[in-house]
């Protein structure tokens, strides 16, 4: 199946400052990434869909400047935490969709992000 | 919007028992059903999706049902074994649209040996 790989796997930062977790489609171009948030035992929370080369569309009740997208190319998507506060941690997850007809509906997740925020 | 409801929150069988987790969803549309199984720290991983078009699909131990006039579908693991135990996710979305998937709460399964 198809590659999906996100970096970091984890990372602690201080309150006040901006995280960046890469999601990459390895072997597939990705014409929507989805990036979600997860709460332990809890389900995934979609944050926000992104389509390469526009703007992303956010879910109601997330911060677009706090969470900031950018989806670059077919294959690379970007989620910057800004000011980031202990709130924010969690585990972030991405996806991505493909565009050939085999994988056009299923969504390939990336490993995750644990994301602390002390 | 669609909405996906998920039942049990928490399954415990015996190895060797089956498992059953349910799930339904509102928006007649949706015509894409596909499963995830997430074990803890870990990435949801697709074990197996069905589509409108059919009412089965089976993989070795597992099976997906779907009843588009009722509107539910559910997840069957056969001979469940120690390495099933994870959290299973059911979604559903419109096969071919921007939609993105929709997931149901989650199932924790614990297969006791």
């Amino acid at each position: 199946g198809a590659v999906v790989s996100q970096h970091p796997s984890w990372v602690i930062c201080k309150s006040g400052t901006s995280v960046k977790i890469e999601c990459r489609s390895l072997d597939f171009q990705a014409t929507t990434m989805f990036w979600y948030r997860q709460f332990p035992k809890q389900s995934l929370m979609l944050m926000a869909t992104s389509n390469e080369g526009s703007k992303a569309t956010y879910e109601q009740g997330v911060e677009k400047d706090k969470f900031l997208i950018n989806h670059a190319s077919l294959t690379l998507s970007t989620l910057t935490v800004t000011s980031a506060h202990p709130e924010d941690s969690s585990f972030y997850i991405c996806s991505a969709r493909g565009r050939d007809s085999g994988e056009r509906d299923t969504q390939y997740f990336g490993p995750g992000t644990r994301l602390t925020v002390l | 919007g669609e909405n996906v409801e998920q039942h049990p929150s928490t399954l415990s069988v015996q190895e060797g028992d089956s498992a059953v987790i349910k799930c339904t969803y509102s928006d007649s549309a949706s015509n894409y059903f596909p499963w995830y199984k997430q074990e803890l720290g870990k990435r949801p991983q697709l074990i197996i999706d069905i589509r409108s078009n059919v009412g089965e699909k089976k993989d070795q131990r597992i099976a997906v049902t779907l009843n588009k006039t009722a509107k539910h579908f559910s997840l069957h693991i056969t001979e469940t074994q120690p390495e099933d135990s994870a959290v299973y996710f059911c979604a559903a979305t419109l096969s071919g649209s921007a939609r993105q998937l929709t997931f149901g709460s989650g199932t924790q399964l614990t297969v006791l040996p």
